[in-house]
């Protein structure tokens, strides 16, 4: 597709089940983001995965969360045991590798999670 | 460590009045500040960036060093401006944008 597509568009999930996010960057970019968009938090780095570097989790906020890439193309973002304070708006975001002039990353619609 | 404060999270003006969206960041190196936009119900986009020193929709952001801010300011606001602003700082030495919490703004007929 053109641009970036998340999977699935709204979750509901009761607490201490684990839950899946697909995310399909942008064809050719090497660069996915994780971010995680909450009321009165803003928008929150998770991870950010790089080409075949390793990634840097340092955003992510317990062991609970982890995300993986294939074939430096699509991401999952895995929560295990989810909690309430996990509800929130995941958004997944791609560009191309950082340039002269900065870089533009692209957004997905965003995984809307609701933990009950 | 790399930093970005939006002091204000609701910023309220009537239309023709005004704006000034506060940003202000944290970092040693050489920053690349930008601007993103998130109108209702759509996904959040860039609005400008600025190393392109561009205007876009009447918004203007100049980069002051001294100050270490990155002001977003529109001389006559539009109900169609209303919508959450992100501030952004990333750099080539740290590959990756970090976002500031956000202000949303409202602008009232």
């Amino acid at each position: 597709g053109a641009g970036v597509s998340q999977s699935p568009s709204n979750k509901v999930t009761e607490k201490g089940k684990d839950v899946e996010l697909r995310c399909d960057p942008i064809s050719g970019h090497t660069a996915l983001y994780w971010y995680r968009q909450s009321l009165g938090q803003g928008l929150e780095f998770l991870i950010y995965f790089q080409g075949n570097s390793a990634p840097d989790k340092s955003g992510l906020p317990s062991d609970r969360f982890s995300a993986e890439r294939t074939g430096g193309s699509v991401s999952t973002l895995t929560i295990q045991r989810t909690q309430q304070e996990d509800s929130a708006v995941y958004l997944c975001a791609s560009s191309l590798p950082w340039g002269p002039s900065g870089n533009t990353i692209y957004f997905g619609e965003g995984s809307w999670l609701t933990v009950v | 460590a790399q930093r970005v404060t939006q002091p204000e999270k609701l910023l309220s003006v009537f239309k023709g009045a005004p704006v000034e969206l506060k940003c202000n960041y944290s970092y040693s190196g050489s920053p690349e500040l930008f601007w993103y936009v998130q109108y209702s119900r759509q996904r959040l986009q860039l609005l400008l960036r600025h190393i392109s020193r561009e205007s876009i929709k009447g918004f203007t952001a100049d980069l002051n060093k001294g100050e270490t801010s990155f002001h977003l300011k529109k001389p006559f606001a539009q109900e169609e401006d209303s919508a959450m602003y992100y501030c952004a700082l990333g750099s080539f030495n740290t590959d990756k944008l970090i976002f500031g919490t956000g202000t949303r703004l409202q602008v009232f007929p």
